[in-house]
């Protein structure tokens, strides 16, 4: 029972460049979210899926694409990406709309150049 | 959307004293109050929750009050330890639009020795 969890754990990109983010659940959890936390901002949301096939945006939303193909996973794209997306990028998940309490993956560290 | 204001940014107390950390949010619909610990280079993990209609909820040392008039939620931390020393995040949600948590800005707690 691995519970959430998030691929890579570090990336350096260039700018430019794309790459993909892949969060990953097993507790059969409807809700996903995507954070960005950066120093003195607290977490941010960008997207987030209430259930599979869906996604919706959230505080922060340009520059990232979101898609959630499977009930477990959930993936966060930068097709372009900008010193300003340097990062810390956290996943988490919820049980369902009746529920509150977040489940936070271990985070992926973004640096673009 | 909601607005979640943190103060302080920093705190310092000595080994044993008790510490506060103070949030206010803007929308009178929000209805759930979760504290998340953040230590270095690790994932927030929830330390208590209060839902509106409670006005106190204690664990061991840690306590959430919420003035749902004045909208504004503390945490308080008793007979405060080294491995208190974290950031902690304040954070505000409502039923509906994916349960978002909308997240304060995050205080530093050092507890010195």
């Amino acid at each position: 029972n691995a519970g959430v969890t998030q691929t890579p754990k570090f990336r350096v990109l260039k700018t430019g460049q794309s790459m993909t983010l892949l969060c990953a659940q097993d507790m059969n959890h409807e809700y996903m979210y995507w954070y960005r936390q950066d120093p003195g901002m607290g977490l941010r949301l960008i997207h987030y899926s209430v259930g599979e096939g869906t996604t919706a945006k959230g505080e922060v939303p340009d520059g990232y694409n979101v898609s959630r193909l499977k009930k477990q996973n959930f993936l966060l794209g930068l097709e372009s990406a900008a010193p300003s997306q340097t990062s810390v990028y956290f996943c988490a998940t919820m049980l369902d709309a009746g529920s509150y309490e977040q489940y936070f993956g271990p985070g992926t560290r973004l640096t673009v150049t | 959307g909601e607005n979640v204001e943190q103060h302080p940014s920093t705190l310092s107390v000595q080994e044993g004293d008790s510490a506060v950390i103070k949030c206010t949010y803007s929308d009178s619909a929000s209805n759930y109050f979760p504290w998340y610990k953040q230590e270095l280079g690790k994932r927030p993990q929830l330390i208590i929750d209060i839902r509106s209609n409670v006005g106190e909820k204690k664990d061991q040392r840690i306590a959430v009050t919420l003035n749902k008039t004045a909208k504004h939620f503390s945490l308080h931390i008793t007979e405060t330890q080294p491995e208190d020393s974290a950031v902690y995040f304040c954070a505000a949600s409502k039923a509906g639009g994916g349960n978002k948590l909308t997240f304060g800005t995050g205080t530093q707690l050092k507890v010195e020795l």
